[in-house]
């Protein structure tokens, strides 16, 4: 099953605007990771970050964890048409659980971006 | 590094008939791969999990019988979808993982569209 939500379910914002995703998650994780899909294909994994860490940064990406909410945000700065696709939080559960060393994966966020 | 194919990219079959779709990792070897199910507009499903040698397990409500898995060498995974119907119709999308993944990293495959007529 899967382990958490993400917000919003689609998300339409214009170029050069920001874009925010959100992640839940229920179970304690050893860490969080965030992909991207482009309509019919494979994942593109874009930022891990660890349940020790509270923000990381790549290029135009933000992700930020907050461990005592169990959740996570995504933000891309400064969108462009290109970063049209479905976007999802997958974590990995910490040792003992039922699901360790597996990735679940949210529900995702279809994001597009209008020229 | 750390490239993951699969093949066929797409199949279309006809019922009752099997399918077999190919993942492979290029670049490393790949002591364990994952195979996810993807309908349209949804989020991945874990079907089922392989260690190179071993027998595949399987998450709750997948059955074993129709999707086999194979994953006889630590380059190479098969799933064979078995007597294959309409609502196996699917993207189906493998990922491998290597020995010393510290954070349990995966590298995705391109996925396989299955259409089952």
């Amino acid at each position: 099953s899967q382990q958490g939500e993400e917000d919003p379910q689609a998300l339409s914002i214009q170029e050069g605007e920001n874009a925010t995703m959100n992640c839940s998650y229920k179970t304690s994780i050893n860490n969080l990771q965030w992909y991207r899909q482009n309509s019919g294909r494979g994942l593109v994994h874009l930022i891990l970050i660890r349940s020790n860490e509270r923000e990381k940064h790549s290029g135009r990406l933000r992700v930020t964890l907050d461990t005592s909410k169990k959740s996570s945000s995504l933000l891309i700065t400064a969108s462009r048409a290109a970063d049209t696709a479905s976007y999802f939080c997958a974590t990995v559960q910490n040792a003992g659980g039922t699901s360790y060393g597996k990735l679940t994966f949210g529900q995702g966020t279809i994001l597009t971006v209008h020229p | 590094g750390a490239v993951v194919s699969q093949h066929p990219s797409w199949v279309i079959c006809k019922s009752g008939t099997s399918v077999k779709i190919e993942c492979r990792s290029l670049d490393f070897q790949a002591t364990t791969m994952f195979w996810y199910r993807q309908f349209p507009k949804q989020s991945l499903m874990l079907m089922a999990t392989s260690n190179e040698g071993s027998k595949a397990t399987y998450e709750q409500g997948v059955e074993k019988d129709k999707f086999l898995i194979n994953h006889a060498s630590l380059t190479l995974s098969t799933l064979t979808v078995t007597s294959a119907h309409p609502e196996d119709s699917s993207f189906y999308i493998c990922s491998a993982r290597e020995r010393l993944a510290r954070f349990y990293e995966q590298y995705f495959g391109p996925g396989t569209r299955l259409t089952v007529t």
